[in-house]
């Protein structure tokens, strides 16, 4: 999960098992959520978002799920593959305001071990 | 283009100089930003562009740090009178809208202040 900490929190998980990894957001008027994969020496990239009218929603792999009551993200990837290590990063933004910055958590390092 | 930009991709720089940061964003886009990325951590907001104005510098974290935006493409983050605290990798991304919708990033600019 997310941590305000100096140190990214870490996940390992075996190949082929699946993997959650968890964000909890600030600002309960958000409405869409996205959440990022930044491999080592490249930018954040998209992997999936959702928007606060749905609390599920499914890519290729990947599912994340939105609990608006406790303010929780979580991007559940499964049959996780050593391509998939990297860190992921949760991102909010509030889509009817003024304040139009997407507004990241400090990111989970995930290491998949084949 | 078709991705985010971002020049140069190294930059070494001695303490008190100035430097300039570029980013070309994809084609279109209305939308940019500028992130912070100091090593192991999240990404840190400095500004935000909607065509050429900035309604949103409330992270540029001193007035040494400005940014442009010019024919609502490139735009430039500089720094001057560089200090060592400065170094970190910097991010830019571009959005179409810009609320509520998905961010793409560039490489990023790493900056080592010596």
């Amino acid at each position: 999960g997310e941590s305000v900490g100096l140190h990214l929190p870490t996940l390992s998980v075996q190949e082929g098992d699946n993997s959650i990894i968890n964000c909890a957001y600030s600002n309960s008027a958000s409405d869409y959520f996205i959440w990022y994969k930044q491999e080592s020496g490249k930018g954040p990239q998209f992997i999936i978002d959702i928007r606060s009218n749905m609390d599920k929603r499914q890519g290729q792999r990947v599912t994340v799920l939105l609990n608006k009551t406790v303010k929780h993200l979580s991007l559940q990837i499964a049959a996780t593959q050593p391509g998939d290590s990297a860190v992921y990063f949760c991102a909010e933004n509030v889509s009817g305001g003024s304040n139009y910055k997407l507004t990241f958590g400090k990111g989970t390092l995930l290491t998949v071990n084949p | 283009g078709a991705g985010v930009s971002q020049s140069p991709s190294n930059k070494v720089t001695e303490k008190g100089k100035d430097v300039e940061l570029r980013c070309d964003p994809i084609s279109g886009h209305t939308a940019l930003y500028w992130y912070r990325q100091s090593l192991g951590q999240g990404l840190e907001f400095l500004i935000y562009f909607q065509g050429n104005s900035a309604p949103d510098k409330s992270g540029l974290p001193s007035d040494r740090f400005s940014a442009e935006r010019t024919g609502g493409s490139v735009s430039t983050l500089t720094i001057q009178r560089t200090q060592q605290e400065d170094s970190a990798v910097y991010l830019c991304a571009s959005s179409l809208m810009g609320q509520g919708t998905e961010a793409f990033f560039g490489q990023g600019t790493r900056l080592t202040v010596v």
